[in-house]
């Protein structure tokens, strides 16, 4: 069975600095990986999705986050935050990249401080 | 090109009364999830669904759930006799090969 975890179920940053937000999955086969960011009282928006093509993930936003098949993790960053960053971040994977259901971690609450 | 669409937003209801959500998916996309947010919780999947067909409902309670994606018309997702465990938002997702598109969601009060 997949599973996820996500460290942190909240994380304070300052305007400009770095934001890391944390995840490991576990999978028995090899794994597809998504972020999903969900602003207040809206549905889920794809961030950036790793399909066994680059271990380095580009996604919107200028968030970026990179397979480590050794750790099990798909940590998110991004160089500078954004106060309009503040938001819910999900971690999920799937088994493949076709139609399957997502397995979801719990997420994490970004807060950006001015 | 209209994306995922949910309706009601909000739905409040009385312990024992029944609950319809809806979900439009996007043009083109045969295939429908449905997951549920508990409050504090990540999205859980209740149950994936193609054109007339339940394709994966491992995720769904046995009893007082169902679901249908008719021919016509949009994916329902009925919940009968709601309980205050039943507050939740409900989101759906629909997919046309892969990527997952998602609703803004049903949430539903139960009171």
């Amino acid at each position: 069975a997949q599973s996820v975890t996500q460290l942190g179920s909240h994380v304070s940053v300052s305007e400009g600095a770095l934001v890391l937000l944390r995840c490991n999955y576990s999978s028995s086969v090899p794994p597809y990986l998504f972020w999903y960011v969900q602003y207040p009282n809206q549905g889920l928006q794809l961030l950036l999705k790793y399909t066994s093509a680059a271990t380095l993930v580009k996604g919107i936003n200028g968030f970026e986050a990179e397979f480590k098949k050794s750790e099990t993790s798909f940590h998110l960053t991004k160089p500078s935050a954004h106060m309009s960053d503040a938001a819910e971040y999900f971690c999920a994977v799937s088994d493949s990249a076709g139609n399957t259901p997502l397995v979801f971690g719990k997420g994490t609450r970004l807060s950006v401080i001015a | 090109n209209a994306g995922v669409m949910q309706n009601p937003r909000h739905l409040v209801r009385r312990r024992g009364q029944e609950a319809r959500l809806r979900c439009s998916p996007m043009k083109g996309h045969s295939h429908v999830y449905w997951y549920r947010q508990l409050p504090e919780e990540g999205l859980k999947f209740m149950v994936y669904l193609q054109k007339e067909n339940i394709i994966d409902e491992s995720g769904m309670p046995k009893e007082r759930f169902s679901a249908e994606f008719p021919k016509e018309g949009p994916s329902i997702l009925r919940i009968q006799q709601v309980v205050r465990g039943d507050s939740a938002a409900y989101f759906c997702a629909s997919s046309r090969q892969s990527e997952q598109y998602f609703g803004p969601g049903t949430r539903l009060t139960v009171t």
